[in-house]
Parts: C-alpha cells; sequence; structure tokens
C-alpha cells in the first residue's frame, strides 16, 4: 500500500516561514491535499491538488509537489496556525480500487 | 453552505456493532462528483480513512477494515450511515462523516466539508 512520511514535528517563530513536507514513492504524480487541524476540531482543507486554495484559506498558505515530496509553505506564520497538519493522497492503480491515503500528521508549534 | 452531521451512540460494547449516521445539510447527497466518507481518529493519533460511498450505492473500503465495514446511503433522508462489526477497544475513536470531492479522470479526491466528528467508546 501507498505510504506517505511526515516529519511529526516542526517549530517556526512568528512570521517567519514554515514547510511541512510530506515524502511518498513519485508523489509527483499524484494530486497531494492538506488539512489542518486544530485540537477538539475537525479537520480544515487548506490546499487541494497540491497548490490550490479553498475560499477563504489565507494566500499565506501554499503548496507545492514534485519528485517525491510534497510541501506545504505557510508564510508570515501567526500563533493561530499552531496545528496538526495531515497530507492526504488517493491512490489508484491498477491492481486495486482506489484508496484514500493520510500522512501521520505534523504537528506544527508557533515559538 | 453543506453541513454534516453525525449521530449515533457513544457507547458500544465490544463485539457489538457500531452504528453511526451522518445527516447532509445544504446539498443534495444525490449530487454526482462526490464520494460520502467515513474517516476516524484515534485517541491522539492521526486520521484513517475507513470507506465511501457514491449516491448510487457504490462503496469503496479501506483494506485493513473491509471485512467488518458496511457503508450505506438513503438518498431519500440525505444520509449516509456506517456499521462496523465485531468492535473492540482499538475501535474507540473520534468518527467523522465527510464530502469527497473527486474528479475522477484526474484521480483526485479531497474531503471539502467535514462533520464536527462524534467520540465513540468501546467498552464493557
Amino acid at each position: 500500500s501507498y505510504v506517505l512520511t511526515q516529519p511529526p514535528s516542526v517549530s517556526v517563530a512568528p512570521g517567519k516561514t514554515a514547510r511541512i513536507t510530506c515524502g511518498g514513492n513519485n508523489i509527483g504524480s499524484k494530486s497531494v491535499h492538506w488539512y489542518q487541524q486544530k485540537p477538539g476540531q475537525a479537520p480544515v482543507l487548506v490546499v487541494y491538488d497540491d497548490s490550490d486554495r479553498p475560499s477563504g484559506i489565507p494566500e499565506r498558505f501554499s503548496g507545492s509537489n514534485s519528485g517525491n515530496t510534497a510541501t506545504l509553505t505557510i508564510s508570515r506564520v501567526e500563533a493561530g496556525d499552531e496545528a496538526d497538519y495531515y497530507c492526504q493522497v488517493w491512490d489508484s492503480s491498477s491492481d486495486h480500487p482506489a484508496y484514500v491515503v493520510f500522512g501521520g500528521g505534523t504537528k506544527l508549534t508557533v515559538l | 453552505q453543506v453541513q454534516l452531521q453525525e449521530s449515533g451512540p457513544g457507547l458500544v460494547k465490544p463485539s457489538q456493532t457500531l452504528s453511526l449516521t451522518c445527516t447532509v445539510s445544504g446539498g443534495s447527497i444525490s449530487s454526482g462528483g462526490y464520494y460520502w466518507s467515513w474517516i476516524r481518529q484515534h485517541p491522539g493519533k492521526g486520521l484513517e480513512w475507513i470507506g465511501y460511498i457514491y449516491y448510487s450505492g457504490s462503496t469503496y473500503y479501506n483494506p485493513s477494515l473491509k471485512s467488518r465495514v458496511t457503508i450505506s446511503v438513503d438518498t431519500s433522508k440525505n444520509q449516509f450511515s456506517l456499521k462496523l462489526s465485531s468492535v473492540t477497544a482499538a475501535d474507540t475513536a473520534v468518527y467523522y462523516c465527510a464530502r469527497g470531492h473527486v474528479v475522477v479522470v484526474a484521480a483526485i479526491l479531497y474531503f471539502d466539508y467535514w462533520g464536527q466528528g462524534t467520540l465513540v467508546t468501546v467498552s464493557s
């Protein structure tokens, strides 16, 4: 089965740039989506299809995807960005039905 | 604005069947282009996809749970449901329902609307 690997934690000072990676075999050939989850709340979609933002998500959130790594970049980090972040793909191949895969999640700490 | 709301027992005994329902408002479950999904999160852990259903009734399940999972849809009530049989303490989790926005030809599926989640505890 397809595996997505995220660092358990990332720390960043306010106003700086945070980069959260999501590793997977040839992930650049897949469409990657990112979710933000704050304690006690449901996940919220912040980036879809590698680099698109849903309505209402600040431009500070951006994404990229190439080779074996997808990256969520949060510019000008604010205290309110402190949360868990998950990447997700829809894995389809000829030998099994398409199914959903989530990364293990990364806890973003704002120092 | 689409809204999803989970409902069902918060406590289930071991070996019994967990049953949850997700009620969708602000949009029709019969609209094409969406896979109606169940996702769970064990306490302090990450997200685990359980499965999804198309309004036509086609289902897809996580292989690790497939033998115990049934997802069904009731378009007349704009609801879809989850049944997980033979539960153990390892099934204690927050269960979310979510709308999966799908573009099959591009192999894209992402979850754009989520319910608030409901904690289900398996204990005698």
